[in-house]
């Protein structure tokens, strides 16, 4: 299946100031790349996601990029809140759907 | 829709028991996955069905685990017999198409503990 890594695998920063988390996968053919976020207890939710004909994608405080050359995509959110505090999973397609490790990220107050 | 739906929430049983976890997808989804979760592993896909018949079980542990889709809304998975490893949060989740191009809705998980 596809190899998706991830990092960090923790990330800790103040409440206003920005997170981005990476990712890179092995399958030049795979062109969907969405991200979930998980809180604590709950299910894994949709919050972005990217397809290969674009290269960057926003929706509020939250964007995704994406470089297809290099196989990577990273996460972005600005003006982070303490709401924002969880894990992230991203996740790359061959076949299957296969997910990151994830990222614990926290808001300091 | 009140989106994908499992049962139970919790089980909470001992080692050598069987285990049945149930998922009820969206309606309308020709795809539905079984996933554990642990710290370790992080989320494991086990087996994904479309269209109700199993299309990759090769990450279903090992003969223990069996998983059904006896109708297009209704999806069981089966651990028999149970043992203190499997310990972990098994979540069902759907889509519409298949999961390289579309989102996956998961359900809220069980929490299984085997003691």
């Amino acid at each position: 299946g596809e190899n998706v890594e991830q990092h960090p695998s923790t990330l800790s920063v103040q409440e206003g100031d920005s997170a981005v988390i990476k990712c890179t996968y092995s399958d030049s053919a795979s062109n969907y790349f969405p991200w979930y976020k998980q809180e604590l207890g709950k299910r894994p939710q949709l919050i972005i996601d990217i397809r290969s004909n674009v290269g960057e994608k926003k929706d509020q405080r939250i964007a995704v990029t994406l470089n297809k050359t290099a196989k990577h995509f990273s996460l972005h959110i600005t003006e982070t809140q303490p709401e924002d505090s969880a894990v992230y999973f991203c996740a790359a397609p061959k076949g299957q759907l296969t997910f990151g490790s994830g990222t614990q990220l926290t808001v300091l107050p | 829709d009140a989106g994908v739906i499992q049962s139970p929430r919790h089980e909470v049983t001992e080692m050598g028991q069987e285990v049945t976890l149930r998922c009820k997808p969206i309606s309308g989804h020709d795809y539905l996955f079984w996933y554990r979760q642990t710290m370790m592993r992080g989320l494991e896909l086990l087996i994904y069905f479309n269209n109700n018949v199993p299309i990759d079980d090769s990450g279903m542990p090992e003969d223990r685990f069996s998983a059904k889709m006896p109708n297009a809304s209704f999806s069981t998975l089966k651990i028999q017999p149970s043992e203190p490893r499997d310990s972990a949060v098994y979540f069902c989740a759907s889509s519409l198409r298949h999961s390289s191009t579309d989102t996956q809705y998961f359900g809220p998980g069980t929490r299984l503990t085997v003691l």
